[in-house]
């Protein structure tokens, strides 16, 4: 059974550009989440995504943003970035009714912010 | 507020011996309570999780957990570590309700010796 998979696996940026974050979950699951891993920030918990709808958002801005496309694959958007958003941003994903299930996650993309 | 603790930075064991990776929670509610490891520029693999039932719970490569509601701990163990277990370990917690996100300790780094 093929994991979650995450492209690009490094994106580099300048300040004020916009980044596209792309994510394909396990075949089946139909939530998807979006993590940020930033270096001393630990796992912050961005964005929740199921069945197409944005279920939940973390305690983030609002260029961040993203959604869910009908085969239940999802994008994160990032607008204009800033020197701190630099970080490894995890996808995940689960069966349904969240709480109840594990989440499993992909190998990350690594965004730099010049 | 729900909250995950990782009292130790690193843990050190040589290879053999016995291991154990702490973890403290506090949330309102029933905990549904998950471990995750790192290894060097990778995602998250999930480990086990304890939702109800048995006390301990067993997961992958050899690791278990104890649950232990009166001591809010639910501890990460293995009876013999092998070197290839050094990785960086992660405890969550569910958060309440049906929100999707889950809550990250800061981690535990652990190092196996020869």
């Amino acid at each position: 059974e093929a994991g979650v998979t995450q492209s690009p696996t490094h994106l580099i940026k300048t300040r004020g550009q916009q980044a596209t974050l792309r994510c394909s979950p396990i075949s089946g699951h139909t939530s998807v989440y979006w993590y940020q891993q930033a270096l001393g920030l630990g796992l912050q918990f961005l964005l929740w995504y199921d069945e197409g709808e944005e279920r939940n958002r973390g305690n983030f801005p609002p260029r961040f943003s993203g959604r869910q496309f009908p085969n239940y694959s999802s994008e994160l958007n990032v607008n204009a970035l800033e020197l701190e958003d630099s970080a490894l941003y995890l996808c995940a994903s689960s069966w349904s009714l969240a709480g109840l299930y594990e989440q499993y996650f992909g190998p990350g993309t690594r965004l730099t912010v010049t | 507020a729900q909250s995950v603790a990782q009292p130790e930075d690193q843990v050190n064991v040589a290879e053999g011996n016995p291991l154990t990776v702490k973890c403290t929670y506090s949330v309102s509610g029933n905990p549904y309570l998950f471990w995750y490891v790192q290894y060097p520029n990778r995602g998250l693999q999930f480990l086990l999780k304890y939702i109800t039932g048995d006390n301990l719970v067993k997961g992958s490569y050899g690791f278990e957990a104890e649950f232990n509601k009166s001591q809010t701990s639910f501890h990460l163990k293995k009876p013999s570590a092998l070197v290839s277990d050094s990785a960086l370990y992660f405890c969550a917690v569910r958060g309440s309700g049906n929100t999707g996100k889950l809550i990250f300790g800061q981690g535990t780094t652990l190092q196996v010796k020869p």
